[in-house]
């Protein structure tokens, strides 16, 4: 079964400032990657994915995540954060488990908070 | 098109009892999975359900169960409710199954135990 590290718990950041969410997972044949955003008493939202091709994705809201395979990493970027990006970010890996069926395994979370 | 449904968006429950909690998935999305999310464990998978057949599940008791209807609507239940039991239980509903397919999310249900 897949694993999923975020290596941060929480990223205190400037508004204005760039910011970095780590995520790295357990290696496998193929991967399908994924970052999800959860807003306060909120579901979550999909932000980017990596299913194949280039390995520099662009998502919603300025995010941009690189898929890296030798180091089994997918880590989330913004040039400029913003107050309104103040938020929890999940990455997240599918994996098959049988039966024509795929689970999606998530990291832990980062709490990401973005300081006036 | 309407989000995924969850109702409801809150309830208080006795230890001992059960709770029913429904999803209303994206139209035309077969595929419905449930999610427990906690502060300690954070997301975990409960089980996924596809055409009205559960097609994977998570590691859970067999105290939580789940069903889906021929509308694709899902329900979870959760008997002899404990305090452990308490959390934010998200449905996420997929067009198909595959492992490329993004799930969407609903804004979940917060369970307390007490």
């Amino acid at each position: 079964a897949q694993s999923v590290t975020q290596l941060d718990s929480q990223v205190p950041v400037f508004e204005e400032a760039p910011v970095e969410l780590r995520c790295n997972y357990s290696s496998s044949v193929s991967v399908y990657l994924f970052w999800y955003v959860q807003y306060p008493n909120q579901g979550l939202q999909l932000l980017l994915k990596y299913l194949s091709g280039s390995t520099l994705v662009k998502g919603i809201n300025g995010f941009e995540a690189e898929f890296n395979k030798s180091q089994t990493s997918f880590h989330l970027r913004k040039p400029s954060v913003h107050i309104s990006d103040t938020a929890e970010y999940f990455c997240a890996v599918t994996s098959y488990s049988g039966a024509g069926s795929y689970q999606l395994t998530f990291g832990k979370g980062t709490k990401l908070s973005v300081i006036p | 098109k309407a989000g995924v449904t969850q109702t409801p968006r809150y309830l208080i429950k006795t230890r001992g009892q059960q709770v029913t909690l429904s999803c209303s998935p994206i139209s035309g999305h077969r595929s419905v999975s449930w999610y427990q999310q906690t502060p300690g464990q954070g997301l975990q998978f409960l089980f996924e359900y596809f055409s009205e057949t559960q097609r994977n599940k998570g590691n859970f008791p067999g105290r939580f169960s789940g069903r889906q209807f021929s509308n694709s609507r899902s329900e979870m239940n959760v008997s002899t409710l404990e305090l452990g039991d308490s959390a934010l239980y998200l449905c996420a509903s997929s067009p198909s199954l595959g492992g490329n397919t993004e799930a969407f999310f609903g804004q979940g249900t917060r369970l307390t135990v007490v």
